[in-house]
């Protein structure tokens, strides 16, 4: 079965270094997501891409975030200048959306995530 | 803004019984989706099931139904013959369906523990 994989498992950095999460989606999926949870709390939106751009993003997802696909199978996730505050667990997700009678329909699927932890 | 509810952190049930996981949100919208996505502890979610809100039939996958009271605004996930690969956290989720927004709104998750 297709899965959206994600790399590194593990990434730790110290504070206002950059870091870069990669996600490869599902190979016919059109719509990826970054969330984020940071330990003991919900899952956040952060950011969805479709068609090569932002198509939406949360308050979250300032300057200091930024999206990529920078080949047909890679998405990444860029932190230019990370902070103890971003240590959390980052998920990328993908979809497949089909419309059908005015009516969107999708199900997102969910890499492994990565755990990123800023010293 | 829409926002999801799951007012148990955590719930215990026997092997082989049943339990049930509540979830409530807030919408002014009439068409959407909702989800369970499990979490183990290898922290992957796994999409658990899914309920379209213009559906009045309730869904099922195999050990897994919900209970969706559109009015009620309520989302129920009901566990059968719980095994030990069940402990997780449990999150509900809301997904517009109207254009626009894609995102899903989680709700806080429930810890469930499966005693032997």
């Amino acid at each position: 079965e297709p899965e959206v994989t994600q790399t590194p498992s593990h990434q730790v950095t110290q504070m206002g270094q950059e870091v870069i999460l990669r996600c490869v989606p599902i190979s016919n999926h059109l719509y990826f997501y970054w969330y984020r949870q940071i330990l003991g709390q919900k899952v956040e939106f952060l950011v969805s891409f479709y068609n090569n751009e932002i198509s939406e993003k949360s308050e979250i997802f300032d300057d200091q975030f930024s999206v990529e696909r920078p080949d047909g199978s890679n998405f990444t996730l860029k932190i230019r200048s990370t902070k103890l505050e971003d240590s959390a667990m980052y998920f990328c997700a993908s979809s497949e959306r089909s419309v059908a009678a005015r009516r969107y329909q999708e199900t997102q699927y969910f890499g492994p995530g990565t755990r990123l932890l800023v010293l | 803004a829409q926002t999801v509810t799951q007012s148990q952190p955590e719930m215990s049930v026997q092997e082989a019984e049943t339990v049930t996981l509540s979830c409530t949100y807030d919408t002014s919208e009439s068409d959407y989706y909702l989800f369970w996505y499990k979490q183990p502890p290898s922290r992957q979610m796994i999409l658990v099931i899914r309920q379209e809100a213009y559906k009045q039939q309730n869904a099922t996958e195999n050990r897994f139904s919900v209970n969706f009271q559109k009015a009620a605004k309520s989302f129920s996930l009901k566990i059968s013959d719980s095994q030990l690969g069940d402990a997780a956290m449990y999150f509900c989720a809301y997904r517009s369906s109207q254009g626009g927004s894609e995102k899903l709104v989680f709700g806080k998750g429930t810890k469930l523990t499966v005693n032997p």
